[in-house]
């Protein structure tokens, strides 16, 4: 079965790191363009960072010097290193394939990630 | 980095309205720009990509159009479980969505 399964969220507190992991099954991260994507409580979806199937890592300017992406190509699973973290970063992360056209065909589940004092 | 908006951002519609929702880019994005459809506690469902694709599995009630700048996402005849809310995305360079549309029942 193809999936996404993502782990490592909780709560932390300002200024404070989380990495987030993601494993995927039925399918090899490293051929596939993967994004991470968050959605604060009640709010809109915002891309976070997306990485290319050649390596090429991009972020969205909110996070961008704070948050590092990588994969792990054996243990085929994607990582997020989210660092200097602020309240505004409090959300649902999900982890994300992105399939033809770069629509994300296949979504996890999320992790949540709450900053707080 | 682009900018994309979104109008309206909510709309009342009846079972059986022919429904539009545009999307704009802040500039030209060819027709890397993709449509989502969630509801309620879901994750996101891919309706259209590449501007006018339709992802595998939807209804052929729903459509997209548009290039460069200007799009549209267009829902024939509503059904009950198309309301939601409904996203654009670019994937021009990096990527960005819009701000999204609530479908709600008049």
């Amino acid at each position: 079965e193809v999936q996404l399964v993502e782990s490592g969220g909780g709560l932390v507190q300002p200024g404070g790191s989380l990495r987030l992991s993601c494993a995927a099954s039925g399918f090899t991260v490293s051929s596939n363009f993967m994004s991470w994507v968050r959605q604060a409580p009640g709010k809109g979806l915002e891309w976070v960072s997306v990485v290319y199937s050649d390596g090429r890592m991009y972020y969205a300017d909110s996070v961008k010097g704070r948050f590092t992406g990588s994969r792990h190509t054996s243990e085929n699973t994607l990582y997020l290193q989210m660092d200097s973290l602020r309240t505004e970063d409090t959300a649902m992360y999900h982890c994300a394939r992105e399939g033809p056209g770069n629509g994300v065909d296949i979504w996890g589940q999320g992790t949540m990630v709450t900053v707080s004092s | 980095d682009i900018q994309m908006t979104q109008s309206p951002s909510s709309l009342s519609a009846s079972v059986g309205d022919r429904v539009t929702i545009t999307c704009r880019a802040s500039q030209g994005i060819s027709s890397y720009l993709n449509w989502y459809q969630q509801k309620s506690g879901r994750v996101p469902k891919l309706l259209i990509y590449a501007a006018s694709s339709l992802q595998g599995g939807v209804p052929s009630r729903f459509s997209g159009s548009g290039s460069g700048t200007d799009f549209t996402l267009t829902i024939s005849s509503l059904q009950p479980e198309d309301f939601a809310t409904y996203y654009c995305q670019h994937t021009y360079n990096t990527r960005a969505f819009g701000q999204g549309t609530k479908v709600e029942i008049k």
